[in-house]
């Protein structure tokens, strides 16, 4: 199958930084999605990746190795709205979007 | 710019009934997909369709079916329903086929199966 593995819960500090992970099957891989989901509301658009490297964004970057099937979102200067959940989403040449189940992430103060 | 709709927002079922939800695309998104949305289970890609065609199916029973307008707007069709259909039911529009183009997820409709 294509399963996309990310931690289930992380924690962090207000202000501070924060790396979440996302491993995938790299045979067939076309682009990598992570998106943001708050509590009972839907989820939005962060990212799209689909070069190697490092893509920023304001306060959150998404970055992409191709060959090593990895990926990470990075949350830098923590807010507490930013806690939510991360979706990660693989697109393949299959034509499929295999979503994560996510990472719930808890910021404190 | 509207954002996605989805019609009901609630629904309360009894086991081996069916239902239909619907939902409203993006003015001028051509590409709608949906998602069941469970605690255990994550997102779960159920089917895309554009310009009225289903490009793409997930792993879901025969009993869930859809399908697209000639405006873009879709319906999901679930029969004879099993109390492991209650979920949180997203739709989602892009410009193009969703491997390549960012979505935009309606609110959500919250079917409880009882």
């Amino acid at each position: 199958g294509q399963n996309i593995d990310q931690p289930t819960e992380m924690t962090a500090t207000e202000g501070a930084i924060v790396q979440i992970n996302c491993t995938y099957q790299t045979s067939g891989f076309n682009g990598l999605f992570w998106y943001q989901q708050h509590a009972g509301e839907a989820p939005t658009f962060l990212s799209y990746n689909v070069l190697d490297g490092l893509e920023e964004k304001g306060r959150f970057s998404s970055f992409l190795s191709r060959s090593k099937g990895y990926s990470y979102l990075l949350l830098k200067e923590l807010q507490m709205k930013d806690s939510a959940s991360y979706l990660c989403a693989v697109s393949y040449n299959t034509d499929k979007l295999i979503f994560g189940t996510g990472t719930r992430l808890q910021v404190f103060p | 710019k509207a954002g996605v709709t989805q019609t009901p927002r609630y629904l309360i079922k009894t086991r081996g009934q069916q239902v239909t939800l619907s939902c409203s695309p993006i003015s001028g998104h051509r590409s709608v997909s949906w998602y069941q949305q469970t605690p255990g289970q994550g997102l779960q890609f159920l089917f895309e369709y554009f310009s009225e065609t289903q490009r793409n199916k997930g792993n879901f029973p025969g009993r869930f079916s859809g399908r697209q307008f000639s405006n873009s707007r879709s319906e999901m069709n679930v029969s004879t329903l099993e109390l492991g259909d209650s979920a949180l039911y997203l739709c989602a529009s892009s410009y193009g086929q969703i491997s390549y183009n960012e979505q935009f997820f309606g609110p959500g409709t919250r079917l409880t199966v009882l």
